[in-house]
């Protein structure tokens, strides 16, 4: 099976860096992805580690270590709207494909 | 594109009856997914269809619900009798092929259902 941990609420302010967290325990590993989801709306993709390092996108970056089984999501000049979910999955394969596993996502809240 | 599209974007029905819920994939997408959260919970996996063939429905909780994909284009499931603790926010998902990245799936904004 798979199990994910992350922390269930962040709180940071406007322009500082936060790091959310990710343990995993997975049989078969197929990558670790990022998620963000506002209030009502739809979980969008945000980053994908299949090795092990950092990724870059824009403000956020996520990174691996899959001797770990450990990741995080970094997110640098916060601004208000980031304040949402986010969640970490892992993906097992399935038939040719793959299933990612969703962990129960962490609320970050960011004051002015 | 047109994104992945979910109806009703929220239900509220009594113990007992039944709920059909609807997703409309990004047109061309073969791969489908349906997952649930149930408040301060994970977004939990309940089906895979490719095309419109159940690929993994290892996370369907009972034979309560049943879901279909027709003709490999839009899905729906059905939740029938509900029960309380099937209330949640119902998310559909798609993918187009195996090429297209392991985990990046686009979501609908979901549909959330009351038991009451």
């Amino acid at each position: 099976g798979q199990s994910l941990e992350q922390p269930s609420e962040v709180t940071a302010v406007e322009g500082a860096i936060v790091q959310i967290n990710c343990t995993y325990q997975t049989s078969g590993f197929y990558g670790l992805s990022w998620y963000q989801q506002h209030d009502g709306g739809a979980p969008t993709f945000l980053s994908y580690n299949a090795l092990d390092g950092l990724e870059e996108t824009g403000r956020f970056s996520s990174f691996l270590s899959r001797s770990d089984s450990y990741g995080y999501l970094l997110l640098q000049e916060l601004q208000m709207k980031d304040s949402a979910s986010y969640f970490c999955a892992v993906s097992r394969a399935s038939g040719g494909s793959y299933i990612p596993t969703f962990g129960r996502g962490t609320s970050l809240i960011v004051h002015p | 594109e047109a994104g992945v599209t979910q109806f009703p974007s929220h239900s509220v029905i009594e113990k007992g009856q039944t709920v059909t819920l609807r997703c409309d994939p990004i047109s061309g997408h073969d791969n489908l997914y349906w997952y649930r959260r149930v408040m301060g919970k994970e977004i939990k996996f309940l089906l895979h269809f490719v095309k419109e063939s159940k690929q993994d429905e290892s996370g369907m909780p009972n034979n309560r619900f049943l879901a279909e994909r027709t003709g490999g284009t839009y899905s729906t499931l059905k939740v029938q009798p509900a029960e309380l603790e099937d209330s949640g926010v119902y998310f559909c998902a798609s993918k187009a092929g195996l090429s297209s990245g392991a985990n990046v799936l686009t979501f609908g904004a979901g549909s959330r259902l009351t038991v009451l």
